[in-house]
């Protein structure tokens, strides 16, 4: 069974200054897909970037990054500029890629997210 | 404005009631799924449906009954629930399985009484 773990619970970032957020996880698998969603108070699960574990590529959208090692089967969330709307609860994501379309659909597995903060 | 409509917003329901939850979404998305949300926990998967089909049950209790009519519309049935049922009922759907996104709806927040 796959397993994600983000081992800080909580982080606090100043306005405009630059965060990482760290997530690991386990698995035998060489193809899938990692993301990072973002859920703030109203609840709404937000997809913040995905990464697609055969790229060796990491992925970036605007001020978000992620640096993924596969070797170390790990996948941070670089966010820059941090901007009061980027408060939330941030969850790391694992999903198994599915070579067939129709088949063997397989749902995500959530780390227990980490609750950034942003000081004004 | 999300691409996911769940309905209703809200639910409070006594544990002897019957009631469903609703899904919908048309951006010709083929997989559906439900997630339980507890408070300050992370989603946990329930189903999965792929092309109208159930694919995935994730071991959860008959007091919760899925179906999918159509390519657009997910239900989630609920029947005799208890207390610890109480939670955040997310919906989501993907373009096909495992590859894409998955894209959520805002959930349903259910309480049992």
């Amino acid at each position: 069974a796959q397993t994600v773990t983000q081992s800080q619970p909580e982080m606090s970032v100043q306005e405009a200054e630059t965060v990482t957020l760290s997530c690991t996880y386990d698995t035998s698998e060489s193809d899938y897909y990692l993301f990072w969603y973002k859920q703030p108070p109203s609840r709404q699960m937000i997809l913040v970037i995905r990464q697609e574990a055969y790229k060796q590529q990491n992925a970036t959208e605007n001020r978000f990054s992620v640096n993924f090692q596969k070797a170390a089967k790990s996948f941070s969330l670089k966010i820059s500029d941090s901007q009061l709307g980027d408060a939330a609860m941030y969850f790391c994501a694992y999903s198994l890629y599915s070579m067939y379309s129709g088949g063997g659909a397989d749902g995500l597995t959530f780390g227990k997210g980490t609750h950034l903060i942003i000081q004004p | 404005d999300t691409e996911v409509t769940q309905t209703p917003k809200h639910l409070v329901m006594g544990m002897t009631n019957k009631k469903s939850l609703k899904c919908e979404q048309h951006m010709g998305h083929r997989a559906m799924y439900w997630y339980k949300q507890k408070a300050k926990k992370p989603p946990e998967l329930m189903f999965v449906y792929s092309y109208e089909k159930l694919s995935i049950n994730e071991s959860v209790p008959s007091r919760f009954s899925p179906e999918c009519p159509n390519s657009s519309l997910l239900n989630l049935h609920l029947h005799a629930l208890q207390p610890e049922d109480s939670a955040l009922y997310l919906c989501a759907s993907s373009p096909s399985t495992g590859s894409q996104p998955q894209h959520f709806g805002d959930g349903t927040r259910l309480s049992i009484l």
